[in-house]
C-alpha cells in the first residue's frame, strides 16, 4: 500500500482480556517498529523487526507484550491479560533497510482499557 | 539514560511569521536525527532528517539545524502557515536505527 497501514483504529476492551494490534508497513520496505503514546506523552519504543526476526525487543514493558512478523510482511503485536496501564495509541513503522533510515508511521490503534 | 528534551513549550506564532523550535539531546553518540509532525488524530508525519556529519539541511520551506558542540537541534519553519498548527518532535537515532528516542513535543500554534 502507500503507507503504513494499522487496524483497528480504535479498540475498547475489558480489562484481563486479549488484544491483538496489526500493522501492514510500506510494501518492500524490509525494517518494522513498534512504539507506544501514551496520553500527552512522547513515543516510547517497543521492539524492532528485520525481515520477520526481532534483533530488539528492549521496550516492550512485561511478559504481558509480545510480537510477531510473517512473511517479512504483516506484524501483529498482543497483550495478553491488559491492564488499565496499557491504555494508549499504539503506532506502528517501517523503513526502507532499517539502519539511519526515515521511519513511517501508520495512524495508531488508539487503545483503552475498561 | 538516552533521552532527547523538548521543554513542553507551546510556541503561539502569526501566519507568515517564521517559527523556530528547538530540542536539545543527550546522547553524544547519536548520528542520526529526524523531525516530525503530529496532527490530532493521526501518525507522526515525516519531515526532515539530518545525519551528523553535517550541520544544516534544508527541505521545502523548513530547515534543520543541527550544533553537535552544544547536542541542540532545531527545526525551522519559514512562513508559517495555518496548517502548520500541530505537535512537533525531535527524535534521535540509536543503536544504528534501530530505535528512536523521542522527546515529549512542542506544540505550534499558528493564527491567522
Amino acid at each position: 500500500g502507500a503507507g503504513v497501514s494499522q487496524s483497528p483504529s480504535n479498540k475498547v476492551t475489558e480489562k484481563g482480556k486479549d488484544v491483538e494490534l496489526r500493522c501492514d508497513p510500506i510494501s518492500g520496505h524490509t525494517a518494522l517498529y513498534w512504539y507506544r503514546q501514551s496520553l500527552g506523552q512522547g513515543l516510547e519504543f517497543l521492539i524492532y523487526f528485520q525481515g520477520n526476526s526481532a534483533p530488539d525487543k528492549s521496550g516492550l514493558p512485561s511478559d504481558r507484550f509480545s510480537a510477531e512478523r510473517t512473511g517479512g510482511s504483516v506484524s501483529t503485536l498482543t497483550i495478553q491479560r491488559t491492564q488499565q496501564e496499557d491504555s494508549a495509541v499504539y503506532l506502528c513503522a517501517s523503513s526502507r533497510t532499517g539502519g539511519n533510515q526515515p521511519q513511517h508511521f501508520g495512524d495508531g490503534t488508539r487503545l483503552s482499557i475498561l | 539514560g538516552e533521552s532527547v528534551g523538548l521543554h513542553l513549550p507551546t510556541l503561539s506564532v502569526q501566519e507568515g511569521d517564521n517559527s523556530i523550535i528547538n530540542c536539545a539531546y543527550s546522547n553524544s553518540a547519536s548520528d542520526y536525527f529526524i523531525w516530525y509532525k503530529q496532527e490530532s488524530g493521526k501518525g507522526p508525519q515525516f519531515i526532515i532528517d539530518i545525519r551528523s556529519n553535517m550541520d544544516k539541511r534544508q527541505g521545502q520551506r523548513v530547515t534543520v539545524l543541527l550544533n553537535k558542540t552544544v547536542k541542540h537541534l532545531s527545526l525551522q519553519i519559514a512562513a508559517t502557515q495555518p496548517g502548520d498548527s500541530a505537535v512537533y518532535f525531535c527524535a534521535e537515532s540509536v543503536e544504528y536505527g534501530n530505535k528512536l528516542v523521542f522527546g515529549a513535543g512542542t506544540i505550534l500554534r499558528v493564527k491567522s
